[in-house]
């Protein structure tokens, strides 16, 4: 079992829509959790993090974190074509200070 | 400086040639962490510094390829007699404590083709 798992998609969102990210992770006790978003040719980079479970919002961006089913989510809302990209889920492991990802999500806003 | 940064940004060699990669960490951060992305693909975790510990080498995919991180700060990714699946971008990142919590950031990374 991968420790960050994602779906590889292509997920495809009509334009204005809520794009839903999900990831789920396999070490129970992590701590930190980060959305990182890479256009095609770019670095990622870190669009948001959580560390308490619940949501967080910010924009048009909401995380959310449900540490007893170990699943974090991304929700974007009115999605622009812009948003189209890869979403990449990353996770903090309790005790550890490197760094986990998850294969991405490539998301793609359809006009 | 302001954010992490790598050279060269980009590097043509051939194969059975030596290169150099070099990342400069945000000053302050402990852990720098260097990734390879093919293209179209997911990130490949290579190699992990954290302070003065041991590094965590369990993704280089071969002996050609070594790490060094001199004084705790900039780094040098080598790639000894090149092959051209090594052609990729290679990426690093630096992390460091926020609100009593790691996070990492990314340089723009050092796009290597080899012929």
């Amino acid at each position: 079992q991968k420790e960050v798992e994602q779906n590889s998609g292509p997920l495809s969102v009509p334009e204005g829509a809520i794009a839903s990210l999900n990831c789920t992770y396999s070490d129970r006790g992590s701590q930190s959790f980060f959305w990182y978003r890479q256009y095609s040719g770019k670095s990622p980079e870190l669009i948001m993090f959580i560390y308490s479970n619940g949501d967080k919002e910010d924009g048009r961006f909401t995380a959310q974190l449900n540490k007893a089913s170990q699943y974090v989510s991304l929700l974007i809302r009115d999605s622009q074509p812009s948003d189209s990209a890869t979403y990449l889920c990353a996770v903090n492991p309790v005790g550890a200070s490197k760094i986990i990802f998850g294969s991405g999500t490539r998301l793609s806003i359809r006009p | 400086g302001a954010g992490v940064s790598q050279s060269p940004s980009n590097k043509v060699t051939e194969k059975g040639k030596d290169v150099e990669l070099r990342c400069d960490p945000i000053s302050g951060h402990t852990a720098l962490y260097w990734y390879r992305q093919s293209l179209g693909q997911g990130l490949e975790f290579l190699i992990y510094f954290q302070g003065n510990s041991a590094p965590d080498k369990s993704g280089l995919p071969s002996d050609r390829f070594s790490a060094e991180r001199t004084g705790g700060s900039v780094s040098t990714l080598t790639i000894q007699r090149t092959q051209q699946e090594d052609s990729a971008v290679y990426l690093c990142a630096s992390s460091g404590r926020e609100s009593l919590r790691e996070t990492q950031y990314f340089g723009p990374g050092t796009r290597l083709l080899v012929l």
